[in-house]
């Protein structure tokens, strides 16, 4: 099941840089986009999320971009912080329905 | 902050044996899920549950898994007799409305390990 597809499994960055964290999806009937974050031994919480009428949404140094004609959205977090190290996980989901489809996970580490 | 309790964190067992784990969603919670992660996978959704029935479930959650709220409290999931397969990180979560995900808690989890 590739629906929703995180093609980085892994990025590291330096303290202040930007973050940019990529997703991609192929199921057209999903309308409203998550993404969680998590740390290890611990559950995913939400982080930002963006309806598909929407190209944006920013919520302080994290910011969603959705393009749906290319059916991708990514992930900016500037400046990048130490506590920003943690598995990112892009999901979706439909407009009738109530399960999350996530992606695979991108794992951050951000060097001080 | 309220927070949504796994119990027990790890679980071993034996293959063909039952197993129950347990969680206890947010108390104004009305909204349950269960979600696994296969290590390296993806986090997958099982089966969400509303007023006492399934809601929907997953192809996954076949006739070896069930869900129950015994009482006020407890959430759990049943897997009849376990499969090498189902080894996993089993998450609950839960919410207070339908389709709220910005406001879906998720517990820490149980690492299943099926032998």
């Amino acid at each position: 099941d590739q629906q929703v597809k995180q093609n980085s499994p892994s990025l590291s960055v330096q303290e202040g840089r930007i973050s940019i964290l990529n997703c991609d999806y192929t199921n057209s009937m999903f309308d409203y986009f998550l993404w969680y974050k998590k740390y290890p031994a611990e559950g995913p919480t939400f982080l930002i999320s963006i309806s598909s009428i929407k190209d944006k949404n920013e919520d302080g140094r994290f910011t969603v971009f959705l393009n749906k004609s290319a059916k991708h959205l990514s992930l900016h977090i500037v400046p990048s912080q130490p506590g920003d190290s943690a598995v990112y996980f892009c999901a979706a989901i439909t407009a009738a329905g109530n399960k999350l489809t996530f992606g695979g996970g991108t794992r951050v580490l951000v060097k001080p | 902050e309220p927070e949504v309790t796994q119990t027990p964190s790890h679980q071993v067992t034996q293959m063909g044996q039952e197993v129950i784990l347990r969680c206890v969603p947010i108390s104004n919670h009305l909204y349950f899920y269960w979600y696994r992660q296969i290590l390296g996978q993806k986090v997958e959704f099982l089966v969400s549950f509303y007023n006492n029935e399934i809601s929907e479930k997953s192809e996954i959650f076949d006739d070896q898994f069930s869900v129950e709220r015994p009482d006020g409290s407890n959430f759990t999931l049943k897997i009849r007799s376990t499969k090498l397969e189902d080894s996993a990180m089993y998450f609950c979560a839960s919410s207070e409305r339908g389709r709220d995900h910005e406001k879906l808690f998720f517990g820490s989890g149980t690492q299943l390990s099926v032998l």
